[in-house]
């Protein structure tokens, strides 16, 4: 069981929107700005899309972005491309003992 | 440019050790923390520990304490992750991976840079 909860599995149409979550405890998401989301597509390594739960680092679409409020962070895809279609994780700082956290990810399906 | 090459596929028999390489380039290899991450097979990633490359200092992820050691040798930019006493749950696929610290607090920030992977398989 991860420590960070997704929900298993989204879906979106071509041009639309969708947000995905990443609820936390206070040990991690909820004391720490220090969120980042990958993305990671069959058989490749993760791509960091979003960190600092709302910066994207260079290169990465301004079609991803990253919110945080409390326990929860999320990211949202805007204008979905078949490209998106991938798993994405969530990741969280979580104290100088635990370190870090990830999420169980999330499969994004473009329909 | 800036990457992470890592070694190649192991298969291994339960109770044996295995050890990972990954060599940095294009980037100051002392100026940041090398984690090791690994993802079974349809499972979230799950952090190992990390070495800061400059001092050799470790810090491990509480599961693999015991269990897991972690060098480098930065006369060639190398990284190393080595597991003893293999079992089939240690199957899945081993990332070096790259993490980079919070301006402000030297807290970890995230992962910016990912080697290939390498996949490790025990089985009898």
């Amino acid at each position: 069981q991860s420590a960070l909860t997704q929900p298993a599995s989204v879906s979106g149409s071509p041009g639309q929107s969708i947000t995905i979550s990443c609820t936390g405890t206070s040990s991690d998401v909820g004391s720490y700005y220090l969120v980042s989301w990958y993305q990671q597509h069959p058989g490749r390594a993760p791509k960091l899309i979003i960190y600092e739960a709302t910066k994207r680092p260079s290169g990465v679409s301004n079609r991803f972005s990253g919110s945080k409020s409390g326990k929860v962070a999320s990211l949202t895809i805007s204008g979905l491309q078949a490209a998106d279609e991938a798993d994405y994780y969530c990741c969280s700082y979580a104290g100088s003992r635990t370190l870090v956290v990830f999420g169980g990810g999330t499969k994004l399906t473009v329909v | 440019q800036e990457q992470l090459v890592q070694s190649g596929a192991e298969v291994k028999k339960p109770g044996a050790s295995v050890r990972l390489s990954c060599k940095a380039s294009g980037y100051t290899f002392n100026g940041y923390y090398m984690f090791w991450v690994r993802q079974a097979p349809g499972q979230g990633p799950e952090w190992m520990g990390r070495i800061n490359p400059n001092t050799g200092d470790t810090h491990f992820a509480q599961k693999f304490q015991g269990r897991v050691t972690m060098t480098r040798d930065t006369s060639i930019r190398t990284a190393y992750m080595e597991l003893g006493r293999l079992t089939s749950d240690d199957s899945g696929v081993y990332y070096c991976a790259r993490g980079t610290r919070d301006s402000v607090t030297g807290y970890f920030d995230a992962f910016d840079l990912w080697g290939q992977g390498t996949l490790v398989t025990v089985s009898s």
